[in-house]
């Protein structure tokens, strides 16, 4: 167990709708990554926070933003559902230390678009 | 092409057997390399985790990296049942940016 834990963890919507996906990092961490994998894939990364602020941020269009609070969990947002956003969702916790590049990941959302 | 090239299989081996998984990359800026195992539906569970050249040694696990020729290695010894997954293998290039790059995954099949 890696001490991170996600909700919910499935669930199902409808195209153009909205969701909220919600992560818990492991204690101690202060720095929270979002990846999204398609089925048969590998996680492709969407962004990541450190200290409340986005980090860094891959090829994933507006639509998907994110918040991080001060005791470290996080939000990934998704507006306007398309077929293709269904996947699992993953967070990943880490500390920003360093050189240090350990993730520890939970254990993911299945989100389900139709 | 992709960054991180990983066979996807399935690898099918007798438990007991030594088990190599591999990954190739194009981007010389890597220089942290990570191994994952994902069992189906889980998220993915960090196995090893090295940076730059070299190899590592974890129990029956061991990682190596050949920066020369762009190529990482996951060895398994004494395969058993329980190592069936897929498994992942991801790298990094910036410091203070934690963006992980990860191969397709090899889903691995050992059998009793």
């Amino acid at each position: 167990e890696t001490g991170v834990t996600q909700s919910p963890t499935h669930l199902i919507k409808t195209r153009g709708q909205q969701v909220t996906l919600r992560c818990s990092s492991q204690s101690g961490h202060n720095t929270v990554s979002w990846y999204q994998q398609a089925l048969g894939q590998g996680p492709q990364f969407i962004f990541q926070y450190y200290r409340e602020e986005e980090n860094g941020r891959g090829n994933f269009p507006p639509r998907f933003s994110g918040l991080q609070f001060p005791n470290y969990s996080s939000e990934l947002n998704v507006n306007a559902l398309e077929l293709d956003d269904s996947a699992l969702y993953l967070c990943a916790s880490s500390l920003r230390q360093g050189s240090t590049y350990e993730q520890y990941f939970g254990p993911g959302t299945r989100l389900t678009v139709t | 092409q992709k960054e991180v090239e990983q066979d996807p299989g399935p690898l099918s081996v007798p438990e007991g057997a030594i088990v190599s998984l591999n990954c190739t990359y194009s981007n010389s800026a890597f220089q942290y390399f990570m191994w994952y195992r994902q069992y189906s539906r889980k998220g993915p569970e960090l196995l090893m985790y090295t940076y730059s050249s070299g190899n590592k040694e974890d129990g029956r696990f061991t990682a190596q990296v050949d920066k020369s020729s762009k190529y990482i290695s996951l060895f398994i010894r004494d395969s058993q049942p329980s190592d069936s997954a897929t498994y992942l293998c991801a790298m990094s290039a910036q410091r203070g940016f934690q963006k992980l790059v990860f191969g397709t995954g090899t889903r691995l099949l050992v059998s009793p």
